[in-house]
């Protein structure tokens, strides 16, 4: 089956400094990649994706590259800021029988100070 | 634009008791979800509605029930709330089953006592 695999957290980090958030995945087939970010209090909503082998999906500086052959999508931003503190979420989604079914990591939770 | 509506925000339960989380969505999408999240478990699949009409189990279906009302509404029923189902709930859509962005509601916090 399917599964996701993310950096434990929680990431604590000083304003400007550099965010990495590890992603690995399995899958059966050739799925599309996404991270989701959740603010307190808020449901889930789509950061970035990508759907194909050496696509780079970005947003709001933050960037995240399908790497084939390593089954990774890490995500990363140069400088963080104290309202990227949130809880960040790599899925996948298979397009083979199983499309519409997405498979979440267990979430890392991003806090940064001032 | 509303997008996902989810209600109760908040519930408390005793055990055995039952509740409907009500789910609706405003975009005219065809797939509907039903997920819980758990501490270090991520978000994980109950049920799905790949279009109207249709339902089918996810990852962790026992000890629920769904119902596709219209294209709009998904609901999640607990027959006899059990302290497992302590957890959040969210409801997510995506225009065709095909289509890989989900749109999430803001969740329903459940405990069961």
């Amino acid at each position: 089956g399917n599964s996701v695999t993310q950096m434990e957290g929680p990431v604590t980090l000083s304003e400007e400094a550099f965010l990495t958030i590890n992603c690995t995945y399995t899958a059966t087939g050739y799925p599309s990649l996404f991270w989701y970010v959740q603010y307190p209090g808020e449901g889930l909503q789509l950061l970035l994706k990508a759907t194909k082998a050496d696509d780079k999906g970005s947003n709001k500086g933050f960037e995240a590259t399908y790497r084939k052959e390593t089954t990774s999508f890490h995500l990363e931003k140069g400088s963080v800021q104290v309202s990227d503190s949130a809880v960040y979420f790599c899925a996948l989604s298979d397009r083979g029988t199983n499309a519409g079914k997405s498979t979440f990591g267990d979430g890392t939770t991003l806090t940064v100070k001032p | 634009n509303a997008g996902v509506t989810q209600t109760p925000k908040f519930q408390v339960l005793k055990t055995g008791q039952s509740m409907t989380l009500q789910c609706a969505q405003d975009m005219n999408h065809n797939s509907m979800y039903w997920y819980r999240q758990d501490p270090g478990m991520g978000l994980r699949l109950i049920y799905y509605s790949a279009s109207e009409g249709t339902t089918d189990k996810g990852e962790v279906p026992n000890g629920y029930n769904v119902s596709r009302l219209n294209k709009r509404e998904f609901s999640l029923r607990l027959e006899s709330a059990a302290p497992s189902q302590t957890s959040v709930y969210f409801c997510a859509s995506r225009r065709t089953f095909g289509e890989e962005k989900l749109f999430f509601g803001s969740g329903t916090q459940l405990s069961v006592l």
